[in-house]
């Protein structure tokens, strides 16, 4: 099985840098992903780190150690539509399906 | 337009009362799945398929079942809703297992409510 730990809630000041963490434990660790919810929408894709280091997309980066079953979304200049739930989710490849399993998601707010 | 589709968006019930969602997705993917999403829980795996004719359990299948008779549709069907299976539900697709197929694409989402 699967257990992914991320913060509940987080706030931010609009134009700062927050860092949201996720602590994973898998058998069988084949990538890890990284989504957006606004409430009341379904989750769209950000990132998708499988190798160690700093994956960066813009004004995202997300970061992953597979030693230490962890990684990172980084979110440069907060902007107040980046108020939302980011989600992290992992990809694992043990019993032959690649089963994905999703964190209970960390509500970030951004304040002015 | 890729994209994945659900109907109804919104619907209320009674138990016992059996209802179909339908998801629909227009990427020929091969994957698709159903979650739910309940407070304080997260994204939780109702059922998957791999392919036509090809579906299986995920973490929370019971009282819930699915077909894959086409490629493009996995309707979720509930034969008799109880109240605890009142949630936001929705449907995902993806390519397969290499190459930069691994990315979810998920429907507008259902809203379910058994009384």
């Amino acid at each position: 099985g699967q257990n992914i730990d991320q913060p509940t809630e987080m706030t931010a000041t609009e134009g700062a840098i927050v860092q949201i963490n996720c602590t994973y434990q898998t058998s069988g660790f084949n990538g890890l992903f990284w989504y957006q919810q606004h409430a009341g929408e379904a989750p769209t894709f950000l990132s998708y780190n499988v190798l160690d280091g700093l994956e960066e997309k813009g004004r995202f980066s997300s970061f992953l150690s597979r030693s230490k079953g962890y990684s990172y979304l980084l979110l440069k200049e907060l902007q107040m539509k980046d108020s939302a739930s980011y989600l992290c989710a992992v990809r694992d490849r043990a019993g032959g399906y690649q089963k994905v399993t999703f964190g209970t998601g960390t509500k970030l707010q951004v304040i002015p | 337009e890729a994209q994945v589709t659900q109907n109804p968006r919104y619907l209320i019930t009674v138990t016992g009362k059996k209802l179909t969602v339908t998801c629909s997705q227009n990427m020929n993917h091969e994957y698709m799945s159903w979650y739910r999403q309940d407070p304080g829980l997260g994204l939780r795996q109702i059922y998957y398929s791999m392919n036509v004719e090809v579906t299986d359990k995920g973490d929370v299948p019971e009282g819930y079942k699915v077909s894959r008779k086409e490629k493009r549709n996995f309707p979720l069907i509930l034969e008799s809703p109880s109240p605890n299976q009142t949630s936001l539900y929705f449907c995902a697709s993806w390519g397969g297992l290499a190459g930069t197929s691994y990315e979810q694409y998920f429907g507008p989402g259902t809203r379910l409510t058994v009384t």
